[in-house]
């Protein structure tokens, strides 16, 4: 049974660019989370997308947004990259419907922007 | 802002036990702790949580004080593969409330 899967796994991109992540969840799970992490720091919270919308978002700006599909992948879209976007990015997946499911994380993206 | 303080590194010895304390005194009601840890270049990992019974699984056991402004996670026997980041979370009991991570407890196995 396959658990959360990101991709890539490594990205470098230039200052101004824009870059998309990738993320299927763990099997049976439809609810889909985005965190950062900055070096040294917690993960902090992005959004979450359910049912294809985003249901709740955190203090990240416009730049962020994201997408989910059908079979409950999802995508994190960063626009005009600036260089404090250096981050590791986490996708996180759990069953919706079930209160309290434990979050399941994916290894992460590691970002850099130079 | 994270709602838990925990002290930022700890040691233990290899074959001991690891007891990881976490102050949440400003806990609701209606609040899970949560512990999950963080080795090296991989994502969080889940650890167990409780709402004010005393917990175990097979990865480690979760004590919370009858006030529940308090908890200690116990790893029973800790090996080198225990090393990482260990987080305290508190979370709302209401659907897929998202995680508020703080800086966490840097253990460290030593053989």
């Amino acid at each position: 049974d396959a658990g959360v899967t990101q991709s890539p796994t490594h990205l470098i991109k230039t200052r101004g660019q824009q870059v998309t992540l990738r993320c299927s969840p763990k099997s049976g799970h439809d609810t889909v989370s985005w965190y950062q992490q900055a070096l040294g720091q917690g993960p902090q919270f992005i959004f979450q997308y359910y049912e294809e919308e985003e249901r709740q978002r955190g203090n990240f700006p416009d730049r962020f947004s994201g997408h989910q599909f059908p079979n409950y992948s999802s995508e994190l879209n960063v626009n005009a990259l600036l260089l404090g976007d250096s981050a590791l990015y986490l996708c996180a997946s759990s069953p919706r419907g079930a209160r309290n499911s434990p979050l399941h994380f994916g290894n992460g993206t590691r970002l850099t922007v130079t | 802002d994270a709602k838990t303080t925990q002290p930022p590194s700890m040691d233990c010895a290899e074959g001991r036990a690891a007891n990881l304390p976490c102050n949440h005194s400003t806990i609701s009601g209606n609040e899970y702790v949560y512990w999950y840890r963080q080795i090296h270049s991989q994502g969080p990992q889940y650890i167990i949580h409780g709402l004010k019974n005393n917990e175990t699984n097979e990865m480690a056991s979760l004590i919370i004080t009858e006030d529940r402004k308090s908890s200690t996670l116990i790893l029973p026997h800790a090996t080198l593969r225990d090393t990482a980041v260990y987080y305290c979370i508190v979370r709302r009991n209401s659907g897929n409330t998202p995680l508020v991570f703080g800086k966490g407890t840097r253990l460290s196995v030593i053989a």
